[in-house]
């Protein structure tokens, strides 16, 4: 069985600083790993995968993450908040190989982000 | 615009009705996603086609609900005799599956309330 924790149920961070999202994962083999964001009364936005290759993956928005294979770490970063920021971030898996093709999803992680 | 579209947005039915939605994919994906999230949850997987073909179902799929998709375009999913449980957000989501395996595109989902 696959399973994401996010272990914050909220993060808040000033405008202009860092921030960091944090999700562990766990599944049978290679990960792939995936981040959306939810804004209210709204459908998932895809903001970027991990599937092969460079540990670091940037995505939409000034999003990057890092995949951690010791740890089964895979924490959403960003250099410099902007209020627009602030939503409801999911972090997903799913397993790269076998008859299993949908995501496993977090609890979500609601970011607010300060003025 | 070409991504998924999900209809109705919202339905308000009394208990014990029936009710369908529909999901209309983008156009080249061949695989088809329903997940249910409730308030402060994460999307909750419920069943997956590849094209025609209904791969995979949740245990939370109880005998009350079907899906079709029954051309490997465009997806229903039927619940029938409704319970107040069911109240949810049921979003669709669409994928190009093989080789050049993608992300999952999320529609921005029906909001279900049973009263």
């Amino acid at each position: 069985a696959q399973s994401v924790a996010q272990p914050e149920d909220q993060v808040n961070v000033a405008e202009g600083n860092p921030l960091t999202v944090k999700c562990t994962y766990s599944v049978s083999g290679n990960p792939y790993l995936f981040w959306y964001v939810q804004y209210p009364n709204r459908g998932l936005q895809f903001l970027l995968k991990y599937i092969t290759g460079d540990n670091l993956v940037k995505g939409s928005y000034g999003f990057e993450a890092e995949f951690n294979k010791s740890q089964t770490s895979f924490h959403l970063k960003k250099p410099s908040a902007l209020v627009s920021d602030s939503a409801l971030y999911f972090c997903a898996v799913r397993a790269s190989s076998g008859s299993a093709r949908q995501l496993t999803f977090g609890s979500g992680t609601q970011l607010t982000v300060l003025p | 615009d070409t991504g998924v579209s999900q209809d109705p947005r919202h339905k308000i039915t009394k208990r014990g009705q029936n009710v369908t939605f529909r999901c209309d994919p983008i156009s080249e994906h061949n695989r088809l996603y329903w997940y249910r999230q409730t308030l402060g949850q994460g999307p909750e997987f419920l069943t997956y086609f590849q094209n025609e073909a209904q791969l995979e179902k949740s245990r939370l799929l109880s005998d009350r609900f079907s899906a079709e998709r029954p051309k490997g375009s465009f997806s229903t999913l039927e619940i029938q005799r409704t319970e107040q449980g069911d109240s949810a957000m049921y979003l669709c989501a669409s994928s190009l599956g093989g080789l050049g395996d993608t992300e999952a595109f999320f529609g921005q989902g029906t909001r279900l309330t049973v009263v």
